[in-house]
């Protein structure tokens, strides 16, 4: 079936420098691809998003980077601090899926200080 | 503030009964999700709903049913849980194809 692949699954860093994950899907039909960050014992919450009509889309310290044509996004975190430790999730709209959110498995994004 | 409401948040229940997962929302969304959570493989699509008469299942539909009983609500049950359906729920809404999702709090379900 349709599906995600996430990479890495666990991403160590110092606090102050920059975090990069990437995403890969399968749907060609796929338009929207929106990042989740989930502290522990707490539900995902949306921290960007990204529709097919654009390449790139930044927020403060977050940006997202979109390769319709090599299918695959990436979520890039600068400056990081201890606050962004939490588990990140991808996600791309799957046509098969009625357009349903079908997520990668994750990355555990450790900042220490 | 309009939000996703999950009951219950936490459940343990014996191998072989049937259980019911609850989830309401405010937000006027017509489209509702539920997904399970397990540790390394992340949010699994079981069933997604458009509207009350139009339900689909997801990626691991087998072992679970839902019902959509009104625009607002979507509940999932469990006929005769087993001990590898121990998991995070979550449920979700949205109000179209490309927007974001909405999550519950999630319901920790334990088969024992």
């Amino acid at each position: 079936g349709e599906n995600v692949e996430q990479h890495p699954s666990t991403l160590s860093v110092q606090e102050g420098d920059s975090a990069v994950i990437k995403c890969t899907y399968s749907d060609s039909a796929s338009n929207y691809f929106p990042w989740y960050k989930q502290e522990l014992g707490k539900r995902p919450q949306l921290i960007i998003d990204i529709r097919s009509n654009v390449g790139e889309k930044k927020d403060q310290r977050i940006a997202v980077t979109l390769n319709k044509t090599a299918k695959h996004f990436s979520l890039h975190i600068t400056e990081t601090q201890p606050e962004d430790s939490a588990v990140y999730f991808c996600a791309a709209s799957i046509a098969q899926a009625g357009t349903a959110l079908i997520f990668g498995k994750g990355t555990t994004l450790s900042v220490s200080s | 503030d309009a939000d996703v409401t999950q009951t219950p948040r936490n459940r343990i229940t014996k191998t072989g009964k049937r259980i019911m997962l609850e989830c309401s929302q405010t937000k006027g969304h017509d489209r509702m999700y539920w997904y399970r959570q397990d540790p390394g493989l992340g949010l699994r699509l079981i069933y997604y709903s458009f509207d009350v008469k139009d339900i689909n299942k997801g990626e691991i539909s087998d072992g679970y049913s839902v019902s959509r009983q009104a625009q607002a609500k979507f509940s999932l049950s469990l006929e005769s849980a087993i001990p590898n359906q121990t998991a995070l729920y979550f449920c979700a809404t949205r109000a179209g194809r490309n927007t974001e999702a909405f999550f519950g709090q999630g319901t920790r379900l334990t088969v024992v």
